[in-house]
Order: structure tokens, then C-alpha cells, then sequence
């Protein structure tokens, strides 16, 4: 089974670079079988996709977030990060990372235990 | 983006009573639709997947329906543990995935 968990600062400043890692266990972050997710949920609201990666194959963001967004991989550690360039306070949020399997529709089977992000000075 | 709907946006029910949730994409999605259950302070868990397949482990009360745009997710038999907020997700664009606004299901 596969098992995630989101680590990084829960405050961050506005224009500066939110940097967050999930960890993942029970499966090789290089499997042919998933996507790496990373969804978020600002307060009181619903769930917004962030992007994926399917590793060494692609990635793909949200057409509203790409021009801020990069998420990698770091096979050493069998985890995968999320960088949010030059936030604002409309980036705090509740960040998760999520697998979804790799064949057919994508689904999020797995989740991260989620990590408030606050935006502020 | 496919915009998701889902209505209402909160309900009231009883321990034994059968709740429909209603999800509508503002195009077709086939049947590329999934639907999640949220507790407070807690990540989304996958309940069904490409409209109507029930994930293993959940119960068979949960059952979903629907295709192209307008799909339902039915609680037949409320249970203590069902009052949740619920989202339905698609996946026909799976490089631009978007969620509907939920469905808190709240006890009467």
C-alpha cells in the first residue's frame, strides 16, 4: 500500500517560494504505476488539482498555476516537491500529495496527511 | 477548464435515510467522473471511481451513476459515519483535473 506524507513550513512569506516534499512509501517513486499529485484546499473551500508527474515521462500542471509551479522528483530519497513561486495570501491553503494510478481514468487513491500553508509576513 | 457543479451544496438527513448528491460537468466527460468523501481535518478518500465502480473496502451503500454530464452519488442508509462533506472530481481532461464545490452532509 502505498503511503504518503506532506512535510515542509507551514508559513511563508508573501513573494517568496512555497517548498514542500512528500515522501513516499510502499511503492519506487520511479513505478510505471502512479502519478504524483499535489492538490490543495484553501480554508473552508474545495479541493483545487496543483499537477502531476508521471517520472521520466512528464508533467502537468493546472493551466491556472503553470506559470508559477514546478514539481520534481528525487529518486535518492523516493519523494517528490512541490515550488510555488512569488505567493500571495491567496496561496494559503491546506497542501496534499495524492497517487493516482497510472492506467485509466486518474483517481486519487492515496493521500497525504495534508499540511496548512499560511501566507504571510 | 470543465467546470463542475454539484448540488446542493450542503443537505440535512437522518441516520437511515437514502441521500442522492447531484455533479454536472459544463461538458462531456463520459464517464470520467470520481467521487470522494472529506472529514473534518482529514484528506479526501477515494470512494468510486469512473462513475459507478465502488472502490474495495467501501460500502455497498455508496453507489454512483451516471455519464456525460450529470452524474449522481447515492447514500442508501445513511450511517453515523457518513456525515461528511462529499466532491465529485473528473478525469476526462486529465491534464487539467478539476473538483466540484462539494456536498456537506450534515445530521438532522
Amino acid at each position: 500500500q502505498v503511503q504518503l506524507q506532506v512535510s515542509g513550513p507551514g508559513l511563508v512569506k508573501p513573494s517568496q517560494t512555497l517548498s514542500l516534499t512528500c515522501p513516499v512509501s510502499g511503492v519506487s517513486i520511479t513505478s510505471d504505476y502512479y502519478y504524483w499529485n499535489w492538490i490543495r484546499q484553501s480554508p473552508g473551500k474545495g479541493l483545487e488539482w496543483i499537477g502531476y508527474t508521471y517520472y521520466s515521462r512528464a508533467t502537468y500542471y493546472s493551466p491556472s498555476l503553470k506559470s508559477r509551479v514546478d514539481i520534481s522528483v528525487d529518486t535518492s530519497k523516493n519523494q517528490f516537491s512541490l515550488h510555488l513561486d512569488s505567493v500571495t495570501a491567496a496561496d494559503t491553503a491546506v497542501y496534499y500529495c495524492a497517487s493516482a494510478p497510472a492506467a485509466g481514468p486518474v483517481a486519487f487513491d492515496y493521500w497525504g496527511q495534508g499540511i496548512l500553508v499560511t501566507v504571510s509576513s | 477548464d470543465i467546470q463542475m457543479t454539484q448540488s446542493p451544496s450542503s443537505l440535512s438527513a437522518s441516520v437511515g435515510d437514502r441521500v442522492t448528491i447531484t455533479c454536472r460537468a459544463s461538458q462531456y466527460v463520459s464517464s470520467y467522473l470520481n467521487w470522494y468523501q472529506q472529514k473534518p481535518g482529514k484528506a479526501p478518500h477515494l470512494l468510486i471511481k469512473s462513475a459507478s465502480s465502488l472502490r474495495s473496502g467501501v460500502p455497498s451503500r455508496f453507489s454512483g451513476s451516471g455519464s456525460g454530464t450529470d452524474f449522481t452519488l447515492t447514500i442508501s442508509g445513511l450511517q453515523p459515519e457518513d456525515f461528511a462533506t462529499y466532491y465529485c472530481q473528473q478525469s476526462y481532461t486529465p491534464h487539467a483535473l478539476t473538483f466540484g464545490g462539494g456536498t456537506k452532509v450534515e445530521i438532522k
